[in-house]
């Protein structure tokens, strides 16, 4: 399976935005690119996905690199409600029901 | 609309002991999944149910769990005689269909049952 590597962590300020990097340089043309997130206490939770253009959702944007083997979560302006585990994780789009393959993601702290 | 439920929140139990974790997924969706979140490590995936089917049962850790979905729905995750390594947050997902493009593999995830063996 190809495989993601993220930072362990990460710190930003409160109402700033973040970048949160993602490197996939063996990806597949047929892996789709999903990002998670985990609060404290919680389950994951869905945050975004793309193939090849860049996404924007009411939660974040992600900005794919043009040859895919990199991608970057953005959040534009963070709370501290934001802060959490964030994992960059790859699908393969041809069908079935794999279970998702987590690493160990970004630890995002968010100072005040 | 409700999302993914488990129950017991909390579990604790005593070495050698059998329980049963309960996962109500999404109402309508087809695929369900559960994974183990052991203190401080990743989320490991188990198992997954197409319908009430477990196509793939080389996820689970020891013959000691089993797994079942009826009505594909309720699914019921049993480990028989748990260990002390067995401690750990068992999550439950759910997603709408399988094979579905663009929104496919979007995971809905309950808050998990924390089990401790002592």
């Amino acid at each position: 399976d190809a495989k993601t590597t993220q930072p362990n962590s990460m710190e930003s300020n409160e109402e700033e935005p973040v970048h949160l990097p993602c490197n996939h340089s063996t990806i597949s043309g047929t892996d789709y690119i999903h990002w998670y997130r985990q609060l404290p206490s919680q389950g994951p939770e869905y945050v975004i996905h793309g193939l090849t253009s860049n996404v924007n959702n009411r939660m974040a944007s992600l900005a794919i690199a043009e040859d895919r083997k990199s991608s970057t979560l953005i959040l534009h302006r963070a709370t501290l409600r934001d802060a959490a585990v964030y994992y960059c994780i790859l699908t393969y789009s041809g069908g079935g029901a794999d279970g998702l393959t987590f690493g160990k993601g970004t630890h995002l702290i968010i100072q005040p | 609309g409700a999302g993914v439920s488990q129950s017991p929140s909390n579990k604790v139990t005593e070495k050698g002991k059998d329980v049963e974790l309960r996962c109500d997924p999404i109402s309508g969706h087809t695929a369900l999944y559960w994974y183990r979140q052991s203190l401080g490590q990743g989320l490991e995936f188990l198992i997954y149910f197409q319908g009430n089917s477990a196509p793939d049962k080389s996820g689970l850790p020891s013959d000691r769990f089993s797994a079942e979905r009826t009505g594909g729905s309720v699914s019921t995750l049993t480990i028989q005689r748990t260990q002390q390594e067995d401690s750990a947050v068992y999550l439950c997902a759910s997603s709408p269909r399988i094979g579905a493009s663009g929104a496919k593999n979007i995971q809905y995830f309950g808050a998990g049952t924390r089990l401790s063996v002592l």
